[in-house]
């Protein structure tokens, strides 16, 4: 079945180290998002990107960084400049084709201890 | 003021009951997403709509283009039910969401 991979499901980091969350689909979707979610509020945009080699900051983009190599892969890395990293992430898909919808990971669930 | 505001931020109701979320938009939006999000986190798509009226089960999704707004119902609710529904606005290839609505079914 098609879908959306996100890996690891939890995460544990020490202050100072960067880490990447993988997300993988093989929908053949071109745009491709990853989304912060803060316990009791809604979500917010950190990067996306329509098409390979491609992606724009979202609301939020500063300490992350990505890339889009592959039309299957957006990998997000968490760098050492965010400041408040613990936090749950999402990764979600959509194609722009006819009745298009959007896919969402499992998500991530990232804690800096 | 949120651009994709919804109501009530939390729920709780006996089973059995009807049950109603609101969600109001202030821009212009190709279409509307219903998800649920589960205490695991993962989120799932329930509905896209972009007119009328749409039906799943014991959901029930409409929306009113010129009174920008739209409302999930359940019917004959279940403890299972319990979860994070989320409305999501779709405007120029972003998705601009809404805070939640924090369901608790009760037995």
């Amino acid at each position: 079945d098609g879908g959306i991979t996100q890996s690891p499901k939890y995460l544990f980091r020490k202050e100072g180290q960067n880490v990447t969350l993988s997300c993988e689909q093989n929908l053949n979707h071109d745009a491709m998002y990853w989304y912060r979610q803060d316990p009791g509020q809604g979500l917010r945009l950190i990067y996306y990107s329509q098409i390979v080699n491609d992606f724009q900051k979202g609301d939020i983009a500063e300490g992350y960084s990505v890339s889009r190599e592959k039309k299957e892969s957006f990998p997000l890395t968490v760098t050492s400049a965010q400041k408040n990293p613990t936090a749950f992430y999402l990764c979600a898909s959509t194609t722009r084709g006819a009745g298009y919808g959007y896919t969402f990971g499992s998500g991530t669930r990232l804690t800096v201890v | 003021k949120n651009e994709v505001e919804q109501s009530p931020q939390n729920l709780t109701a006996q089973e059995g009951e009807f049950i109603t979320i609101n969600c109001s938009y202030s821009v212009g939006i190709s279409a509307l997403h219903w998800l649920q999000q589960h205490p695991g986190g993962g989120i799932v798509s329930l509905f896209m709509l972009s007119s009328g009226k749409k039906k799943h089960g014991r959901l029930i999704a409409t929306i009113n283009i010129q009174e920008k707004h739209s409302s999930l119902h359940i019917t004959a609710s279940h403890p299972r039910d319990s979860a994070v529904y989320i409305c999501a606005g779709d405007s120029n290839y972003q998705l601009i969401w809404g805070a939640g609505t924090k369901l608790i079914i009760k037995p």
